[in-house]
C-alpha cells in the first residue's frame, strides 16, 4: 500500500461537537483528496487539495472544511458533527503527472 | 458534472465462470478510468485503469473494454475463484483540473465455489 495513514481509525462522537481527522501521506504527492462512503452511493468527494494551502471543496461539502498546511498532512473538520456526517472517510493521494489515486485505510466516524 | 452509473448492483457466478460489469459516464471530457476492488473493512484497492487513447487493457485474468463514442467502459474477469468475491466500483476523471474521481455505487460480486 501507498504511504498513506488516517487517523482516527474509528471514532465516535456526539452530535454537535467538532471533529478533526487526519490524513498523512509519505509519498510527497501534490494532490490529496477526502471521499465519504455510504452504501448505495460509492465513494463521494467531499474536499480536495492541489498543494499546499490550496484547496477546494467537492460535490459534497457542506459541514465540513479542510486545511492543508504541509504537503504530508490534509485534515478533514466537522465544525459540528451530525449524524448525517455517520460514514467511512477515505482519504486519497494523486500524482501530478498521472491520474491515478491511491486509498488510505479510512476512518469509521459514527455521530450519536 | 460527471456522473457515473454503474450495473449491476449484485452479481453472482459460479466458480471458473466470467464476470462483466459494466460502467456509463456523462461527461465527454473524462479520460481516465480505474477500477477498484474493495473488500469487506478495507480500503478501495485499484486493479486496473484505462486511458482515452486506449481501447482494451488487459492483466492476467482482468481486463477493461472502453467505447468512447457510446460512453460505456467495462470490467471484465475470467476464471473467477472465490477471492475475487468483494465490492468493485468505476470511476471516472479529467486529466486537468481538480483530477478528482467520479465513482459509481459499486458492484457486489460473489464467486460461488
Amino acid at each position: 500500500d501507498a504511504g498513506i495513514t488516517q487517523s482516527p481509525r474509528h471514532k465516535v462522537t456526539e452530535t454537535g461537537t467538532p471533529v478533526t481527522l487526519r490524513c498523512h501521506q509519505t509519498e510527497n504527492h501534490r494532490y490529496m483528496y477526502w471521499y465519504r462512503q455510504d452504501p448505495g452511493h460509492g465513494l463521494r468527494l467531499i474536499h480536495y487539495s492541489y498543494g499546499v494551502k490550496d484547496t477546494d471543496k467537492g460535490e459534497v461539502s457542506d459541514g465540513y472544511s479542510v486545511s492543508r498546511s504541509k504537503t504530508e498532512d490534509f485534515l478533514l473538520t466537522l465544525e459540528s458533527a451530525t449524524s448525517s456526517q455517520t460514514s467511512v472517510y477515505f482519504c486519497a493521494i494523486g500524482t501530478s503527472d498521472t491520474d491515478t489515486q491511491y486509498f488510505g485505510p479510512g476512518t469509521r466516524l459514527t455521530v450519536l | 458534472g460527471e456522473n457515473v452509473e454503474q450495473h449491476p448492483s449484485t452479481l453472482s457466478v459460479q466458480e471458473g465462470d466470467s464476470a462483466v460489469i459494466k460502467c456509463t459516464y456523462s461527461d465527454s471530457a473524462s479520460n481516465y478510468f480505474p477500477w477498484y476492488k474493495q473488500e469487506l473493512g478495507k480500503r478501495p484497492q485499484l486493479i486496473i485503469d484505462i486511458r482515452s487513447n486506449v481501447g482494451e487493457k488487459k492483466d492476467q485474468r482482468i481486463a477493461v473494454t472502453l467505447n468512447k463514442t457510446a460512453k460505456h467502459f467495462s470490467l471484465h474477469i475470467t476464471e473467477t475463484q472465490p477471492e475475487d468475491s468483494a465490492v468493485y466500483f468505476c470511476a471516472a476523471s479529467k486529466a486537468t483540473g481538480r483530477r478528482a474521481l467520479t465513482f459509481g455505487s459499486g458492484t457486489r460480486l460473489q464467486v460461488q465455489p
